[in-house]
């Protein structure tokens, strides 16, 4: 049982399709991140948000597009996708910044194959 | 460039016998926090073990612990007595070089626990 969940698991979709990748935390966090997880490739950090407030966009392109309505959910939009945007997403959350040495929590992930 | 160095790509023991992941990262900050996560077949990333810069006394978690030199840059985890569960991948995850509200992580070493 995790308190971050991830929807869909895995999702295939085309070049020019739209989608849309879901993650809530049951945790009463604060803090909520995406980060990114290919093959022979460390952890990539995209976005932070804190408090619904975006406070880190690690150079992500635009076909990549956030959104938290509130500190329980994000969204990741896609659109125009690459293959090589086929990856692990992760979705985690803390309770408070890791500046202050909170421990980030996160999902089982969502599988995406881009074709 | 990357700052967090998990020099041992594949690994493995023995069923109940020790083994150690190495982990070394570069930072110029004195005050910090390092994480190891497990990232099992089920691709979720779990907490194993966390330390904090600022403390001399290694962080310990039932078999797991870590062996923190400071001076040297290197944050080590120990697992004890492995156990078939055990079998993963590891990631080394300071918070270093001032990175806001974000982890760094290392490539992760994969291993195989051996019955």
């Amino acid at each position: 049982e995790t308190g971050v969940t991830q929807t869909p698991r895995h999702l295939v979709m085309g070049m020019t399709n739209k989608k849309s990748l879901k993650c809530e935390q049951h945790l009463g966090h604060n803090a909520m991140y995406w980060y990114k997880q290919s093959a022979k490739k460390p952890l990539e950090l995209m976005f932070v948000y804190n408090f619904k407030e975006q406070t880190e966009n690690n150079s992500v392109p635009s076909r990549f597009s956030p959104e938290c309505p509130n500190s329980s959910h994000l969204f990741l939009h896609l659109h125009t996708l690459q293959p090589e945007d086929s990856a692990l997403y992760l979705c985690a959350s803390s309770q408070g910044q890791i500046v202050s040495g909170n421990t980030i929590y996160f999902g089982e992930g969502s599988w995406l194959t881009v074709v | 460039a990357q700052t967090v160095t998990q020099s041992q790509p594949e690994m493995s023991v023995q069923e109940a016998e020790t083994v150690t992941l190495s982990c070394t990262y570069d930072t110029s900050e004195n005050n910090y926090y390092l994480f190891w996560y497990k990232q099992p077949p089920s691709r979720q990333m779990i907490l194993v073990i966390r330390q904090e810069a600022y403390k001399q006394q290694n962080a310990t978690e039932n078999r797991f612990s870590v062996n923190f030199q400071k001076a040297a840059k290197s944050f080590s985890l120990k697992i004890s007595d492995s156990q078939l569960g055990d079998t993963a991948m590891y990631f080394c995850a300071p918070r270093i070089n001032n990175a806001g509200n974000m982890l760094t992580f290392g490539g992760g070493t994969r291993l195989m626990v051996k019955p």
